[in-house]
């Protein structure tokens, strides 16, 4: 099993629409969440970083659940720009590497 | 400022080559990491350095990979009689090391383009 798991997609929607992506991990000394974003061909961004108390960076809201191992993002009023794949990535505690899942491919659609 | 620079950005070496992929991180980051991605998964994690340090290597698939980073800088992954299942995109990140409350850790990692070796 994968540390960290994702549905891979790919997620199909219209420009305007909401969609959200999950993610389960499964080392419970997880201490850190990223959300990155890849386009295709390119390398890996940070887009936001996950907090317990949830966070909201414009259209986007990342939520953590620690006692489920769980971690989402919500994009809001879709943009055609945000065709990309969205890496659920996590950090163990008390090592600094980054454990990333599979991501999940969305595109959106005019 | 410059970002994380990587050369060659493509490789294409035979069955049983040796290659070397380079990294140069950004202006005064400590830490180094390589992942390599294979087609369709996210990166994962091979190895890291603080300074010239390597401090884990145990995502280094076999004996045949060897990473270096004598000067705290620059860093070379070198892979031995390369293999056809080596064939992926290379990536190097750096980052800043915080200190606060006497613990230690990485600030955000960024990513080099990557070195999309082929192997044929």
């Amino acid at each position: 099993r994968k540390e960290v798991e994702q549905d891979p997609g790919p997620f199909n929607v219209p420009e305007g629409a909401t969609v959200a992506f999950n993610c389960t991990y499964s080392n419970s000394a997880s201490q850190s969440f990223f959300w990155y974003r890849q386009d295709c061909r390119k390398e890996p961004k940070l887009l936001m970083s996950v907090y317990s108390s949830g966070n909201e960076d414009g259209r986007f809201t990342a939520q953590l659940n620690r006692a489920s191992q769980y971690i989402s993002l919500l994009i809001r009023d879709s943009k055609l720009s945000d065709s990309a794949t969205y890496l659920c990535v996590v950090n163990v505690y008390n090592t600094d590497k980054l454990i990333f899942g599979t991501g999940t491919r969305l595109q959106v659609f005019p | 400022g410059a970002g994380v620079s990587q050369s060659p950005r493509y490789k294409v070496a035979k069955r049983g080559q040796d290659v070397a992929l380079r990294c140069d991180p950004i202006s005064g980051h400590v830490s180094l990491f390589w992942y390599q991605q294979a087609l369709g998964q996210g990166p994962e994690f091979l190895t890291y350095f603080q300074n010239e340090a390597q401090l884990d290597k145990s995502g280094l698939p076999s004996d045949r990979f060897f990473a270096e980073r004598p000067e705290g800088s620059v860093s070379t992954l070198k892979i031995q009689r390369t293999q056809q299942e080596d064939s992926a995109v290379y990536l190097c990140a750096s980052s800043l090391v915080w200190l606060a409350g006497g613990k230690k850790g990485t600030d955000t990692q960024y990513f080099g383009p990557g070195t999309r070796l082929t192997v044929l």
